[in-house]
């Protein structure tokens, strides 16, 4: 059974610019998660997804962060425009319905903002 | 509100001595507890769980006890190894409707 997928793993950008995360979590997780993960700290959940629908964004920065999900599948985050602050590796987790609180990660992808 | 704290770290042991980690939780009802590990240069990845009080997790050597008394779910194993070394994070979930709680995780260093 394949993993959480994202990409990039790593992403450099000027501050000021646009950067899009992608992810394609476990086939037949509806509960899908990203989280920002600074250096030496713990995740902190960005927006969690059941199915397509957004129901928990409470933290994401909705001035310069969006997200979305389409068809309840693969998730899409994008920062506009970046700054330097946002530097972090980004987490995308992915969870059944049936196991609460057992989330599946990818990799990361860790963002460098210059 | 709901809490989980970690001792901090970084814990540095020589191998094959004996590990804890403290975690203890602040939490309302009766929340499934967790540890998650994550190795350098990876992702999170969950090492063991436990539902319910007195449950004990245990997964590649490692063990945890759900103790509800002492609102405790200590991370032990026996005898580390070098390829022990990383970040662990214990965390709590009230339920599926809820969002996990994440301690600010302990990194472990193990010594040959």
């Amino acid at each position: 059974e394949a993993g959480v997928v994202q990409s990039p793993r790593y992403k450099i950008i000027e501050k000021k610019q646009p950067v899009a995360f992608w992810c394609n979590p476990i086939s037949g997780h509806n509960t899908l998660y990203w989280y920002l993960q600074n250096l030496g700290q713990g995740p902190e959940l960005l927006i969690r997804y059941e199915n397509e629908e957004a129901v928990d964004d409470s933290q994401l920065p909705k001035d310069r962060f969006s997200a979305e999900r389409l068809k309840g599948v693969d998730s899409t985050l994008k920062i506009q425009p970046a700054e330097l602050g946002d530097s972090a590796v980004y987490l995308c987790a992915s969870s059944s319905p049936s196991q609460p609180g057992e989330l599946f990660f990818g990799e990361g992808s860790r963002l460098t903002v210059l | 509100g709901n809490s989980v704290t970690q001792m901090e770290g970084p814990v540095t042991l020589s191998e094959e001595a004996f590990l804890t980690i403290n975690c203890t939780y602040t939490a309302t009802g009766y929340p499934s507890l967790f540890w998650y590990v994550q190795y350098p240069g990876e992702g999170l990845q969950l090492l063991l769980k436990a539902t319910k009080a007195d449950d004990k997790g245990s997964n590649k050597g490692f063990e945890a006890t759900y103790r509800k008394e002492t609102t405790s779910f200590h991370l032990e194993k026996g005898s580390v190894q070098v390829s022990d070394s990383a970040v662990y994070f214990c965390a709590l979930n009230r339920g599926s409707n809820y969002q996990l709680i994440w301690g600010a995780g302990t990194k472990l260093i193990i010594k040959p």
